[in-house]
């Protein structure tokens, strides 16, 4: 079975810390997404990564980057975390040629800004 | 862009009974994925059902059914014979056949009632 682990379930910062929320698959999947999840909201794209070091700009990126340096982990960072990045951050991969849209998400981490 | 309205931010059914969830999405394409994805309470997000567009035929998987209607850009699930697990946020997705991210809908909350 595809396993997608997302390194915190649970995480409370404070405004202006850097934050690191890590995802890692392990079924040599090309694609890899970071969404948002808030109620009413809905999931909203953040990033994406087609490859290792390749990155695209979802429809949310303001106040976050990513980093893929091994085809296997996505991480998406926070620079400098405020009290509106309060959220669910589902991490998702994919296969990539021939891919028909299944997404594999991990649990999600739920991050707490003060 | 592409856009996918669930209209029914919550729905309830009595166990063994049959829901039927709502989806519209907007699209100039022709080609294209739709899915149900269903979030069971504190679980991974996972896929329930999909549809390729160029099939007439609705697709299928146990109890879970879809009505897509092409023209009018519709694509609801019906759950038969609720069962206590069924309850979960259910997400309805759009993806083109061009390798593009999924794109969501904002959830209907389904309960079951015992």
């Amino acid at each position: 079975d595809v396993k997608v682990t997302q390194s915190s379930r649970y995480l409370v910062k404070r405004t202006g810390e850097k934050v690191f929320l890590e995802c890692v698959q392990d079924m040599d999947h090309e694609n890899m997404f970071w969404y948002r999840q808030d109620p009413g909201l809905g999931l909203r794209l953040i990033y994406f990564s087609y490859d290792v070091k390749m990155k695209e700009k979802g429809d949310i990126p303001e106040g976050y980057s990513v980093s893929r340096e091994k085809k296997e982990r996505f991480s998406l960072i926070l620079e400098s975390a405020s009290t509106n990045q309060t959220s669910m951050y589902l991490c998702a991969s994919s296969l990539g040629q021939g891919w028909t849209g299944e997404l594999f998400f991990g649990e999600g981490s739920r991050l707490t800004v003060l | 862009a592409q856009t996918v309205t669930q209209s029914q931010p919550e729905m309830s059914v009595q166990e063994a009974e049959t829901v039927t969830l709502s989806c519209t999405y907007d699209t100039s394409e022709s080609d294209y994925y739709l899915f149900w994805y269903k979030q069971p309470p504190s679980r991974q997000m996972i896929l329930v059902i999909r549809q390729e567009a160029y099939k007439q035929q609705n697709a299928t998987e146990n109890r879970f059914s879809v009505n897509f209607q092409k023209a009018a850009k519709s694509f609801s699930l019906k759950i038969s014979d609720s069962q206590l697990g069924d309850a979960a946020m259910y997400f309805c997705a759009y993806r083109s056949i061009v390798n593009t991210p999924l794109v969501f809908g904002k959830g209907t909350r389904l309960s079951v009632i015992a």
